[in-house]
């Protein structure tokens, strides 16, 4: 059965530093989304992705994150400058594209827990 | 205000019991998700639906959209469902991403 993949499983790297989370979508989906869970805390929704450009972003997505698909098959999330605050699990999940006015179910990754010292 | 809520928070049952979960939403949704994640951190899709009710082995998702509820119900519940579920909504004219999540119900099914 087609599964989201995600790497690392476990990244620690220090403030300040650029890191990459790195996602591999289900093949024939076409929308893209990061969300977060800080430890103990509810999941967010940070960003979706369509068409090779962002579709929405919360509050949080500020402007020290950003996505990329560089190819046809990878799904990134960059940090460029992480702070203490950004430790977190992160989710990727994907979509298929639904007929108009259609919702289509989002299939997430295994996560990578990222933690900044 | 959360715009999800469930219940309960924790909730400890014995093999074999029915369990019930619970989720209300304040706002419009045009779909709900039932989603299951493991003590290890992955988050398993289970359902979604938008009307009515959906089964999947020993797993029923029911959705009344005119009193924003759902509930999720595990029928002869066992130890490897012990798990965190959790209720998120995608608010009706969003995106297809955006969901809005609940804190989730921890799950433990004692042998």
């Amino acid at each position: 059965e087609p599964e989201v993949t995600q790497t690392p499983s476990h990244q620690v790297t220090q403030m300040g530093q650029e890191v990459i989370l790195r996602c591999v979508p289900i093949s024939n989906h076409l929308y893209f989304y990061w969300y977060r869970q800080i430890l103990g805390q509810k999941v967010e929704f940070l960003v979706s992705f369509y068409n090779n450009e962002i579709s929405e972003k919360s509050e949080i997505f500020d402007d020290q994150f950003s996505v990329e698909r560089p190819d046809g098959s990878n799904f990134t999330l960059k940090i460029r400058s992480t702070k203490l605050e950004d430790s977190a699990m992160y989710f990727c999940a994907s979509s298929e594209l639904g007929l108009a006015g259609e919702v289509d179910e989002q299939f997430f990754g295994p996560g990578t827990r990222l933690t900044v010292l | 205000k959360n715009e999800v809520e469930q219940s309960p928070q924790n909730l400890t049952a014995q093999e074999g019991e029915f369990i019930t979960i619970n989720c209300s939403y304040s706002v419009g949704i045009s779909a709900l998700h039932w989603l299951q994640q493991h003590p290890g951190g992955g988050i398993v899709s289970l359902f979604m639906l938008s009307s009515g009710k959906k089964k999947h082995g020993r797993l029923i998702a029911t959705i009344n959209i005119q009193e924003k509820h759902s509930s999720l119900h595990i029928t002869a519940s066992h130890p490897r469902d012990s798990a965190v579920y959790i209720c998120a909504v995608l608010n009706y004219g969003g995106s297809q991403g955006n969901l809005i999540f609940g804190k989730g119900t921890k799950l433990s099914v004692k042998p």
